[in-house]
Protein backbone atom coordinates (compact mmCIF):
# COMPACT_ATOMS: atom_id res chain seq x y z
CA UNK A 1 0.00 0.00 0.00
CA UNK A 2 0.97 3.49 -0.75
CA UNK A 3 2.15 5.38 2.54
CA UNK A 4 0.72 9.03 1.41
CA UNK A 5 -2.20 10.81 1.47
CA UNK A 6 -3.33 12.64 -1.64
CA UNK A 7 -6.59 14.58 -2.61
CA UNK A 8 -8.14 12.98 -5.86
CA UNK A 9 -8.49 15.94 -7.54
CA UNK A 10 -7.22 19.42 -7.72
CA UNK A 11 -7.98 22.42 -10.38
CA UNK A 12 -5.62 25.44 -11.35
CA UNK A 13 -5.61 28.28 -13.50
CA UNK A 14 -3.30 28.59 -16.32
CA UNK A 15 -0.30 30.77 -15.47
CA UNK A 16 -0.70 30.63 -11.83
CA UNK A 17 0.93 28.48 -9.22
CA UNK A 18 -0.19 24.74 -8.55
CA UNK A 19 -0.01 23.83 -4.83
CA UNK A 20 -0.59 20.42 -4.38
CA UNK A 21 -0.22 18.79 -1.25
CA UNK A 22 0.94 14.97 0.15
CA UNK A 23 0.72 13.96 3.66
CA UNK A 24 3.21 11.19 4.52
CA UNK A 25 2.80 11.42 8.47
CA UNK A 26 4.95 7.69 8.76
CA UNK A 27 7.88 8.43 7.23
CA UNK A 28 10.67 7.44 8.51
CA UNK A 29 14.31 9.62 9.09
CA UNK A 30 15.79 8.29 5.84
CA UNK A 31 13.32 8.09 3.66
CA UNK A 32 12.91 10.30 0.51
CA UNK A 33 9.59 11.63 -0.90
CA UNK A 34 9.38 10.98 -4.97
CA UNK A 35 7.03 13.01 -7.15
CA UNK A 36 6.12 12.00 -10.80
CA UNK A 37 3.48 12.54 -12.51
CA UNK A 38 1.47 10.63 -15.89
CA UNK A 39 0.06 12.03 -18.76
CA UNK A 40 -3.19 10.56 -19.81
CA UNK A 41 -1.71 6.97 -21.13
CA UNK A 42 1.91 7.68 -21.04
CA UNK A 43 4.51 6.03 -18.65
CA UNK A 44 4.94 8.36 -15.00
CA UNK A 45 7.78 11.13 -15.51
CA UNK A 46 10.03 11.85 -12.88
CA UNK A 47 9.56 15.30 -11.59
CA UNK A 48 11.66 15.75 -8.00
CA UNK A 49 12.59 14.18 -4.82
CA UNK A 50 13.73 15.59 -1.77
CA UNK A 51 15.04 14.54 1.56
CA UNK A 52 14.44 17.34 4.14
CA UNK A 53 15.66 20.68 2.79
CA UNK A 54 13.56 21.99 0.10
CA UNK A 55 14.29 21.24 -3.66
CA UNK A 56 13.95 23.38 -7.38
CA UNK A 57 14.77 22.05 -10.47
CA UNK A 58 13.10 23.04 -13.68
CA UNK A 59 10.42 22.01 -13.29
CA UNK A 60 8.62 22.38 -9.84
CA UNK A 61 9.92 22.98 -6.20
CA UNK A 62 9.38 20.51 -3.12
CA UNK A 63 8.71 22.41 0.41
CA UNK A 64 8.49 19.56 2.69
CA UNK A 65 7.82 20.34 6.64
CA UNK A 66 10.10 20.22 9.12
CA UNK A 67 8.44 17.81 10.84
CA UNK A 68 8.70 15.88 7.39
CA UNK A 69 5.16 14.71 7.72
CA UNK A 70 3.99 16.32 4.83
CA UNK A 71 4.91 17.99 1.37
CA UNK A 72 4.14 20.54 -0.99
CA UNK A 73 4.99 20.07 -4.57
CA UNK A 74 4.54 23.81 -6.44
CA UNK A 75 4.63 23.94 -10.27
CA UNK A 76 5.24 27.93 -10.10
CA UNK A 77 3.00 28.73 -13.33
CA UNK A 78 0.80 25.73 -14.58
CA UNK A 79 0.19 25.58 -18.26
CA UNK A 80 -2.24 23.47 -20.45
CA UNK A 81 0.10 20.84 -20.45
CA UNK A 82 0.80 20.23 -16.27
CA UNK A 83 -2.50 18.71 -16.80
CA UNK A 84 -1.75 15.42 -15.65
CA UNK A 85 -1.88 12.88 -12.44
CA UNK A 86 0.72 13.79 -10.20
CA UNK A 87 1.95 11.00 -7.46
CA UNK A 88 3.66 11.33 -4.07
CA UNK A 89 5.69 8.76 -3.29
CA UNK A 90 7.67 7.51 -0.35
CA UNK A 91 8.88 3.95 -1.41
CA UNK A 92 8.07 0.81 0.58
CA UNK A 93 10.73 -1.78 0.63
CA UNK A 94 12.71 0.15 -1.22
CA UNK A 95 10.55 0.28 -4.62
CA UNK A 96 7.98 2.53 -5.67
CA UNK A 97 4.62 1.71 -5.06
CA UNK A 98 2.02 4.15 -6.61
CA UNK A 99 -1.05 4.94 -4.87
CA UNK A 100 -4.19 7.00 -6.64
CA UNK A 101 -2.33 10.41 -6.62
CA UNK A 102 -3.77 14.01 -7.68
CA UNK A 103 -5.96 14.44 -11.27
CA UNK A 104 -4.51 18.20 -11.74
CA UNK A 105 -6.73 20.34 -14.00
CA UNK A 106 -5.05 23.11 -15.18
CA UNK A 107 -7.85 25.40 -17.10
CA UNK A 108 -6.97 27.76 -19.77
CA UNK B 1 12.24 9.89 -25.22
CA UNK B 2 12.94 8.95 -21.60
CA UNK B 3 16.28 6.50 -22.41
CA UNK B 4 13.22 3.58 -21.82
CA UNK B 5 12.08 1.87 -25.13
CA UNK B 6 8.97 -0.25 -24.90
CA UNK B 7 7.50 -2.06 -28.39
CA UNK B 8 4.61 -2.42 -29.81
CA UNK B 9 3.46 0.61 -28.46
CA UNK B 10 -0.08 -0.72 -29.14
CA UNK B 11 -1.05 -4.71 -29.09
CA UNK B 12 -3.98 -6.56 -29.90
CA UNK B 13 -3.99 -10.24 -29.39
CA UNK B 14 -6.77 -13.23 -28.93
CA UNK B 15 -6.64 -15.50 -25.82
CA UNK B 16 -5.27 -18.08 -27.31
CA UNK B 17 -2.03 -16.24 -29.17
CA UNK B 18 1.62 -15.88 -27.39
CA UNK B 19 3.25 -12.31 -27.62
CA UNK B 20 6.11 -10.60 -26.23
CA UNK B 21 6.69 -7.21 -24.77
CA UNK B 22 9.77 -5.85 -25.05
CA UNK B 23 11.62 -3.08 -23.26
CA UNK B 24 15.61 -1.28 -23.86
CA UNK B 25 17.27 0.70 -21.81
CA UNK B 26 20.85 1.97 -22.73
CA UNK B 27 21.04 4.28 -19.58
CA UNK B 28 23.76 2.04 -18.02
CA UNK B 29 20.84 1.23 -15.04
CA UNK B 30 21.09 -2.45 -13.17
CA UNK B 31 17.63 -2.82 -12.29
CA UNK B 32 14.76 -3.13 -14.01
CA UNK B 33 10.72 -3.51 -13.22
CA UNK B 34 7.71 -4.15 -15.10
CA UNK B 35 3.76 -2.53 -13.88
CA UNK B 36 0.53 -3.31 -14.91
CA UNK B 37 -1.86 -0.47 -14.80
CA UNK B 38 -5.40 -1.28 -15.69
CA UNK B 39 -8.22 1.06 -16.23
CA UNK B 40 -8.71 3.60 -13.90
CA UNK B 41 -6.27 1.83 -11.19
CA UNK B 42 -3.15 2.73 -9.40
CA UNK B 43 0.12 0.81 -10.88
CA UNK B 44 0.84 -2.05 -9.74
CA UNK B 45 3.99 -3.50 -9.58
CA UNK B 46 4.71 -7.42 -11.57
CA UNK B 47 8.10 -8.07 -11.47
CA UNK B 48 11.63 -7.20 -10.42
CA UNK B 49 14.91 -7.82 -11.84
CA UNK B 50 18.44 -6.54 -10.23
CA UNK B 51 21.68 -7.39 -12.36
CA UNK B 52 19.36 -10.08 -13.96
CA UNK B 53 18.24 -11.82 -11.53
CA UNK B 54 14.42 -11.58 -10.18
CA UNK B 55 14.03 -10.58 -7.13
CA UNK B 56 10.36 -10.02 -6.58
CA UNK B 57 7.57 -11.41 -7.88
CA UNK B 58 3.95 -9.93 -6.75
CA UNK B 59 1.89 -12.96 -7.17
CA UNK B 60 1.66 -12.74 -10.88
CA UNK B 61 -0.19 -15.57 -13.11
CA UNK B 62 2.27 -17.59 -14.84
CA UNK B 63 0.70 -16.42 -18.49
CA UNK B 64 2.95 -13.81 -17.64
CA UNK B 65 6.62 -14.37 -18.14
CA UNK B 66 9.38 -12.23 -17.48
CA UNK B 67 12.75 -12.51 -18.94
CA UNK B 68 16.17 -10.29 -18.49
CA UNK B 69 18.72 -11.63 -20.46
CA UNK B 70 20.95 -8.82 -20.01
CA UNK B 71 21.04 -5.72 -17.40
CA UNK B 72 19.69 -3.72 -20.89
CA UNK B 73 16.84 -6.16 -22.09
CA UNK B 74 13.53 -7.03 -20.36
CA UNK B 75 10.33 -9.33 -21.63
CA UNK B 76 7.35 -9.82 -20.94
CA UNK B 77 6.15 -13.14 -22.71
CA UNK B 78 2.23 -13.28 -22.79
CA UNK B 79 0.28 -16.40 -23.61
CA UNK B 80 -3.46 -17.54 -22.90
CA UNK B 81 -4.41 -14.17 -21.69
CA UNK B 82 -8.02 -12.89 -20.53
CA UNK B 83 -9.69 -10.09 -21.34
CA UNK B 84 -8.97 -8.61 -18.17
CA UNK B 85 -5.50 -8.63 -18.70
CA UNK B 86 -5.80 -5.40 -20.82
CA UNK B 87 -3.82 -2.80 -19.37
CA UNK B 88 -0.89 -0.39 -20.18
CA UNK B 89 2.21 -2.18 -19.59
CA UNK B 90 4.99 -0.31 -18.19
CA UNK B 91 9.15 -0.87 -18.12
CA UNK B 92 10.96 0.94 -15.98
CA UNK B 93 14.84 1.15 -15.21
CA UNK B 94 16.85 2.50 -12.07
CA UNK B 95 20.67 2.46 -11.34
CA UNK B 96 20.20 0.33 -8.34
CA UNK B 97 17.54 -1.22 -6.66
CA UNK B 98 16.86 1.33 -3.67
CA UNK B 99 14.17 3.29 -4.35
CA UNK B 100 15.57 5.65 -1.72
CA UNK B 101 18.11 5.83 -3.79
CA UNK B 102 17.37 5.84 -6.84
CA UNK B 103 14.27 7.18 -8.95
CA UNK B 104 13.18 4.87 -12.06
CA UNK B 105 13.16 6.10 -15.56
CA UNK B 106 9.61 4.68 -17.16
CA UNK B 107 8.93 3.87 -20.48
CA UNK B 108 5.68 5.01 -22.72
CA UNK B 109 3.98 1.61 -22.16
CA UNK B 110 2.17 -0.76 -24.31
CA UNK B 111 -1.29 -0.81 -24.24
CA UNK B 112 -2.58 -4.57 -24.64
CA UNK B 113 -6.14 -5.02 -25.60
CA UNK B 114 -6.80 -8.96 -25.58
CA UNK B 115 -10.37 -9.78 -27.26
Amino acid sequence: DAKTTQPPSMDCAEGRAANLPCNHSTISGNEYVYWYRQIHSQGPQYIIHGLKNNETNEMASLIITEDRKSSTLILPHATLRDTAVYYCIVPYSEKLVFGKGTKLTVNP
Amino acid sequence: ETGVTQTPRHLVMGMTNKKSLKCEQHLGHNAMYWYKQSAKKPLELMFVYNFKEQTENNSVPSRFSPECPNSSHLFLHLHTLQPEDSALYLCASSQGQGASNYGYTFGSGTRLTVV
